[in-house]
């Protein structure tokens, strides 16, 4: 049962254009969002996250959106640039009761965005 | 501050063998979770350790420990390899009260 879902197994942008990378869940009680990018054989970076209590954050060129009601996330990247090519993975947290996680993030499978000079 | 450190980042064993891997958290951090990445499972989580204590744990049969050292570093341990062990395992470390954790560049193990 995979409880978040990254549909999208790759994107394929043009520099200076925007990415946007979907994700979806299913269980309700996550509250917390994150957005990894990791490149082949090292771990993931974390890039940017939202509180359930928002439906927007921004870091620089990072917009995560938040929602809830649809139970789905996007990360848009604007402008994109050759160095954001990797794979992005979507993650979540607070899946137990009073919305602790001790410790456990829950995964999509990720998607390779690669984005074309 | 320095990041999270894994050692060893290559390791080959073979089956039937066990294998010790050690992660130190960002100082400060006493929360410490593991992972493991396969092309097949993706990035799962294995369990999760603070102040010495494992909090949480995924589904992994109990080949697969871990402990925590009072100074937050910690090691897993896998007993009887067997050949779907291959994977690139991650240690991650966050602050008490936060949910963003922190990823070590992970140790990759091949079973032969």
């Amino acid at each position: 049962d995979q409880q978040v879902k990254q549909n999208s197994p790759s994107l394929s942008v043009q520099e200076g254009r925007i990415s946007i990378l979907n994700c979806d869940y299913t269980n309700s009680m996550f509250d917390y969002f994150l957005w990894y990018k990791k490149y082949p054989a090292e771990g993931p970076t974390f890039l940017i996250s939202i509180s359930s209590i928002k439906d927007k954050n921004e870091d620089g060129r990072f917009t995560v959106f938040l929602n809830k009601s649809a139970k789905h996330l996007s990360l848009h990247i604007v402008p994109s640039q050759p160095g954001d090519s990797a794979v992005y993975f979507c993650a979540a947290s607070g899946e137990n009761a009073g919305g602790t996680s001790y410790g456990k993030l829950t995964f999509g499978q990720g998607t390779i965005l690669t984005v074309h000079p | 501050k320095a990041g999270v450190t894994q050692t060893p980042r290559y390791l080959i064993k073979t089956r039937g063998q066990q294998v010790t891997l050690s992660c130190s958290p960002i100082s400060g951090h006493r929360s410490v979770s593991w992972y493991q990445q396969t092309p097949g499972q993706g990035l799962q989580f294995l369990f999760e350790y603070f102040s010495e204590t494992q909090r949480n744990k995924g589904n992994f049969p109990g080949r697969f420990s871990g402990r925590q050292f009072s100074n937050s570093r910690s090691e897993m341990n896998v007993s009887t390899l067997e050949l779907g062990d291959s994977a690139l395992y991650l240690c991650a470390s966050s602050s008490q009260g936060q949910e963003t954790q922190y990823f070590g560049p992970g140790t990759r193990l091949l079973v032969l």
